[in-house]
C-alpha cells in the first residue's frame, strides 16, 4: 500500500489570510494526483486532477501545483474565506495502485 | 441533476447479521468504487468496478462482498466476516480511470454495528 502524506493535518486561520499545504507522495511511476475538498455533512467535491510535471491548476482564490519528481503537490488559498473551511484531501495514483487517499488537512477559516 | 445516491444515510446492524448498502448513479460514469473512513485515517478501498459484470478488490475487501449487474448500481454488502464493520462508507463513481477524471462522490453511509 502507497503513502500519502498531507501537512499539516490541521489549520485555522482568519478570513482574509493567505494559506497552503502539502501533498507528498511516492515519486516512481506516477499517473496522476487529485485535490479534493470535503465540507462537514456533504460529500467530497473534486478541485483538480494532475497529471503533468510542473502542472499548475487554479479555481478561483484555489491554486495547486504538482512536482513528480520530488513527489510533492502544494495547495494554496488566497485570502481565506470562511466558506473554504473544510478537509482538503489529496489523492494519488501510481502504475502499482489504485487511488490512495491522504488523511487530509483541515481547514478552519474564522471571521 | 446527475449525482450519487447512497442509501440509507445511517445503518445500526446486529452482529452477526448481514447488511447491503446501496449507491446508485446516474452520471452514465464507467466506474464505481467503495470507500471506508474510519477516525484518524484515510479513505481506503474496498472494492471497485470498470465495467458491468466486472469487479477487483481493493486493499480491504475481507469481509465484504459488491456486485455490478448494470451500470447504475454498485452495491456493498458487510458480511459478518468483516470484523470491525462499524465505519462510515462512501461510495464514488468516475467517467473513466483516476489518470485524467475525478470521482464524484456519494453523501455516504454511517454504519453501527450495536
Amino acid at each position: 500500500i502507497l503513502n500519502v502524506e498531507q501537512s499539516p493535518q490541521s489549520l485555522h486561520v482568519q478570513e482574509g489570510d493567505s494559506t497552503n499545504f502539502t501533498c507528498s507522495f511516492p515519486s516512481s511511476n506516477f499517473y496522476a494526483l487529485h485535490w479534493y475538498r470535503w465540507e462537514t455533512a456533504k460529500s467530497p467535491e473534486a478541485l483538480f486532477v494532475m497529471t503533468l510535471n510542473g502542472d499548475e491548476k487554479k479555481k478561483g482564490r484555489i491554486s495547486a501545483t504538482l512536482n513528480t519528481k520530488e513527489g510533492y503537490s502544494y495547495l494554496y488559498i488566497k485570502g481565506s474565506q470562511p466558506e473554504d473551511s473544510a478537509t482538503y484531501l489529496c489523492a494519488f495514483i501510481s502504475g502499482y495502485s489504485t487511488l490512495t487517499f491522504g488523511k487530509g488537512t483541515m481547514l478552519l477559516v474564522s471571521p | 441533476d446527475g449525482g450519487i445516491t447512497q442509501s440509507p444515510k445511517y445503518l445500526f446492524r446486529k452482529e452477526g447479521q448481514n447488511v447491503t448498502l446501496s449507491c446508485e448513479q446516474n452520471l452514465n460514469h464507467d466506474a464505481m468504487y467503495w470507500y471506508r473512513q474510519d477516525p484518524g485515517q484515510g479513505l481506503r478501498l474496498i472494492y471497485y468496478s470498470q465495467i458491468v459484470n466486472d469487479f477487483q478488490k481493493g486493499d480491504i475487501a475481507e469481509g465484504y462482498s459488491v456486485s455490478r449487474e448494470k451500470k447504475e448500481s454498485f452495491p456493498l454488502t458487510v458480511t459478518s466476516a468483516q470484523k470491525n464493520p462499524t465505519a462510515f462508507y462512501l461510495c464514488a463513481s468516475s467517467m473513466g480511470g483516476a489518470y485524467n477524471y475525478g470521482y464524484t462522490f456519494g453523501s455516504g453511509t454511517r454504519l453501527t454495528v450495536v
